[in-house]
Formats: C-alpha cells, structure tokens, sequence
C-alpha cells in the first residue's frame, strides 16, 4: 500500500537555526498537509497546499514558517528560524481531493530544539 | 474560529467492555473523521462521516453523526488489548477548510 514518507525521524537544532522537513506524499494525491502534535496533546493543522500553492493555514504558521514543494515529489516544511516551542512531533498528510477527503499521515519527525 | 471537543480524555476499560468517547463541534461540520494513534504512532483514518444522523460499523466500531452534523461518538464493543491507543475525531467544515482535531481520547486496554 502507498504511504507518505517523512525525513528524518528525528531532528535536533540549536535554537535560532533553520530546519527543514521533508516529505514525500503518496503520488496521485493532489492535497499535502502539514500538522504538529506536542507531546501527549491533539494534532493541530498548520498549512495545506494545493497546485503549488497554499490553500489554507492556520494561526500557527506565522512568517516563521514556509512549505514548497521544491520537484514532481517532495513537499518541505522550513521553519527559518527555531524556537523552544517549536518542538513536537511533525506529520505531514497527503489526500487525494479537498481536505475534506481522509489523509494519510507519514510517521512524522521528531523536532528538539535545543 | 471552529473548536472541537472531545470526552474522556482517558479510558481504562478491561478487555471484553465496551468504551465510547463523544465528539462535539463549536460549528456545524460538512463531514467528521476519526483517526487512530497508536503509541509511537502517526494518524491512521478509520471513517468518514458524511450525512446527518448517519451510523456506520467496522467489526465492532460504531459510528455516529448526530443528526445536527455538531456531534459524533465512535463505541467499540468488547474492547480486545489490540484497540489501545488514542482515537481523535476531526471535523472539516467548508468555512474554516481546514481538519480541527479534537483532543483524543486514550484508551488502554486491561488484559
């Protein structure tokens, strides 16, 4: 079965430094996602994008934050400039239509900030 | 902006009952889904709930979509250890376009 698949499993910055996520969505999928999850709390949506662009975001995704998809496969999410709170699990999601259709989660990478 | 609830937070049940957690919306939803997290885990999509008042079953999970489209409740019947793990819904309204988790109910199962 086709699956998302998340690069690293793990990431672990100094505060202040760029990171970047990689994703590789389910290929006829047209909808990737990004969401956060803290440790032991909900799955919160940060950004969906859409031929190329971003369809939707959420408060969380401020000027920090940026997602591209850089050739036909991958789907990156850079955060310029790290934070403390920045760190949590990152899923990234992947869905065939609308975001109102199921997603599939990749096993995310765990974000340390240091 | 939209808020979903959801309740209990935790669930112990010993294996063989049944457990129910129950999912509400600040706003009317266009469809709710529920997802499985195991421990350690990513989101797994169980369902899709679409239509007012609409009931579906996977072997021994029931789901229901309350006929004003703002509440759901997902029931396991005769929990087995294999059903632990955290099960949030999310619900997708057309104006906010967007998955709003809720904040998952975990289960574990006594043997």
């Amino acid at each position: 079965e086709p699956e998302v698949t998340q690069t690293p499993s793990h990431q672990v910055t100094q505060m202040g430094q760029e990171v970047i996520l990689r994703c590789v969505p389910i290929s006829n999928h047209l909808y990737f996602y990004w969401y956060r999850q803290i440790l032991g709390q909900k799955v919160e949506f940060l950004v969906s994008f859409y031929n190329n662009e971003i369809s939707e975001k959420s408060e969380i995704f401020d000027d920090q934050f940026s997602v591209e998809r850089p050739d036909g496969s991958n789907f990156t999410l850079k955060i310029r400039s790290t934070k403390l709170e920045d760190s949590a699990m990152y899923f990234c999601a992947s869905s065939v239509g609308y975001s109102g259709q199921p997603q599939h989660f990749g096993d995310g990478t765990r974000l340390s900030i240091l | 902006g939209q808020q979903v609830m959801q309740i209990p937070q935790y669930q112990h049940v010993q294996e063989g009952e049944d457990f129910t957690t129950y999912c509400n919306s600040s706003t009317t939803l266009s469809n709710i889904q529920w997802y499985k997290q195991r421990p350690g885990g990513h989101p797994v999509f169980l369902i899709q709930l679409v239509k007012s008042g609409e009931v579906k079953k996977q072997k021994r999970l029931t789901f229901q979509f309350g006929e004003a489209k703002k509440n759901s409740s997902l029931h396991i019947t005769a929990t087995q250890t294999t059903d632990v793990g955290t099960y949030f819904c999310a619900g997708f309204s057309g104006s906010a376009r967007q998955l709003t988790f809720g904040s998952g109910t975990q289960l574990t199962v006594l043997p």
